[in-house]
């Protein structure tokens, strides 16, 4: 069964404290990506990655950096996390354009809540 | 004007009562539509793609309508499984993998 894994379900920080979001995939995806998801406002792009060591930003990416140094592996990090940075953050993978009629494949999420 | 749009909801509709969405995307230059299911508290799963001459999976049908830039999702004899939310989704770009996804229709079922 394929897998998208973050690496917490829950997360707690404080205002000013850098926060990594992990997600890793087995399936093999080159394309990797990074949403949070608000209440009215659903997905939104944050950054994407088509490849080990690129990165690209999505549409909201200010606050955010993104790391892939690694093939599976795609983390989302607040540089100083803030209470507007409150939300659902969603990784997503999927393989190619030749391969990429299924859409993508999602992690089950991290909510994150900034005091 | 947003890119992908849907009719918030909620839709509440009786078990076995058949309900339709509707989906606008504003590029007509768009390749490839999605319906994902998302259900409370939980990540989006792909539902079926949408391809040009409809197709079908069970219960649920899927349309696009590229002269309009519409797509739309009938589910036909609705079970109380079905609440969920439901995404439009498109890919804008061929060869560009970005998703945009529309804010979501909100189904309950009702026994």
């Amino acid at each position: 069964d394929v897998k998208v894994t973050q690496s917490s379900r829950y997360l707690v920080k404080r205002t000013g404290e850098k926060v990594f979001l992990e997600c890793v995939q087995d399936m093999d995806h080159e394309n990797m990506f990074w949403y949070r998801q608000d209440p009215g406002l659903g997905l939104r792009l944050i950054y994407f990655s088509y490849d080990v060591k690129m990165k690209e930003k999505g549409d909201i990416p200010e606050g955010y950096s993104v790391s892939r140094e690694k093939k599976e592996r795609f983390s989302l990090i607040l540089e100083s996390a803030s209470t507007n940075q409150t939300s659902m953050y969603l990784c997503a993978s999927s393989p190619m354009t030749e391969r990429s009629r299924d859409g993508y494949t999602f992690g089950s999420g991290t909510r994150l809540t900034v005091v | 004007r947003k890119e992908v749009e849907q009719d918030p909801g909620p839709f509440n509709v009786p078990e076995g009562a058949t309900v339709a969405f509707n989906c606008t995307y504003s590029n007509s230059a768009s390749q490839s539509f999605f319906w994902y299911r998302q259900d409370c508290r939980k990540e989006p799963k792909l539902l079926m793609s949408v391809y040009s001459s409809g197709n079908e999976d069970g219960r649920f049908t899927a349309q696009l309508n590229r002269a309009s830039q519409y797509i739309s999702l009938l589910i036909r004899d609705s079970k109380l499984s079905d609440s969920a939310t439901y995404l439009c989704v498109v890919n804008e770009n061929f060869g560009n993998e970005k998703l945009t996804f529309g804010t979501g229709t909100r189904l309950t079922i009702i026994p």
